[in-house]
């Protein structure tokens, strides 16, 4: 079952703040995160596992609440760069695949 | 290392005819996912292999056919095209734990007409 991601979009100057949120109805083994620019492939942000661990190599933070199966991206102090497409992707405990969310559209801009 | 890459970059097919797309994951990687997104669908899922298997399997019909080689390259198929297969295609690798993160492919981008 496909997460689902609110809000759709975002737009925000630079310097501001974003909360980008994610929820499944099924039980999760991890949640990832990714950034897709126009025109190029999505790239891997964070992933949060059940249990607390958490990988990933940027200036971003993100939750995970394993009892309500939510996870929330935090992107603070915004650069232009952060624009693109955020997809969450969650992995249930079965071992079923990585199913993204329809995605969230952050703009950035000066 | 080289990342992940995907051929043909570009591919104009006419309705009816059919399809073979490949992927070769980043060395040592055993797991290939592939997607296909739309605008607006997000990134919806195709199917998964892990060493040779099939691991997962999407929502799709059965003209989308994958397979994974023992080199852990992988190709999928897509039978009696139609219009609506229209779309980029991304495949994407990982060590193949649940853990892991995936690293994606640049995708191809299939036009039907």
């Amino acid at each position: 079952q496909q997460p689902v991601q609110s809000p759709q979009a975002v737009i925000l100057r630079e310097g501001e703040d974003a909360v980008i949120n994610c929820s499944s109805s099924k039980a999760l083994y991890s949640v990832h995160w990714y950034r897709q620019k126009h025109g190029e492939a999505p790239v891997f942000l964070m992933i949060l596992l059940k249990g607390g661990e958490q990988k990933g190599h940027e200036k971003i933070s993100a939750s995970f609440n394993e009892k309500k199966q939510q996870s929330s991206l935090y992107l603070t102090a915004s650069q232009l760069s952060y624009s693109g497409t955020y997809f969450c992707g969650t992995v249930g405990q079965a071992g079923t695949a990585l199913i993204f969310g329809k995605g969230t559209t952050l703009s950035v801009s000066s | 290392k080289a990342g992940v890459t995907q051929t043909p970059r570009y591919l104009i097919k006419t309705r009816g005819q059919q399809v073979t797309l490949s992927c070769s994951p980043i060395s040592g990687h055993r797991s290939v996912s592939w997607y296909q997104q739309t605008p607006g669908q997000g990134l919806q899922f195709l199917f998964e292999y892990f060493s040779e298997t099939q691991r997962n399997k999407g929502n799709f019909p059965g003209r989308f056919s994958g397979r994974q080689f023992s080199n852990s390259r992988s190709e999928m198929n897509v039978s009696t095209l139609e219009l609506g297969d229209s779309a980029l295609y991304l495949c994407a690798s990982s060590l193949g734990d649940r853990g892991n993160e995936q690293y994606f492919g640049p995708g191809t981008r299939l036009t039907v007409t």
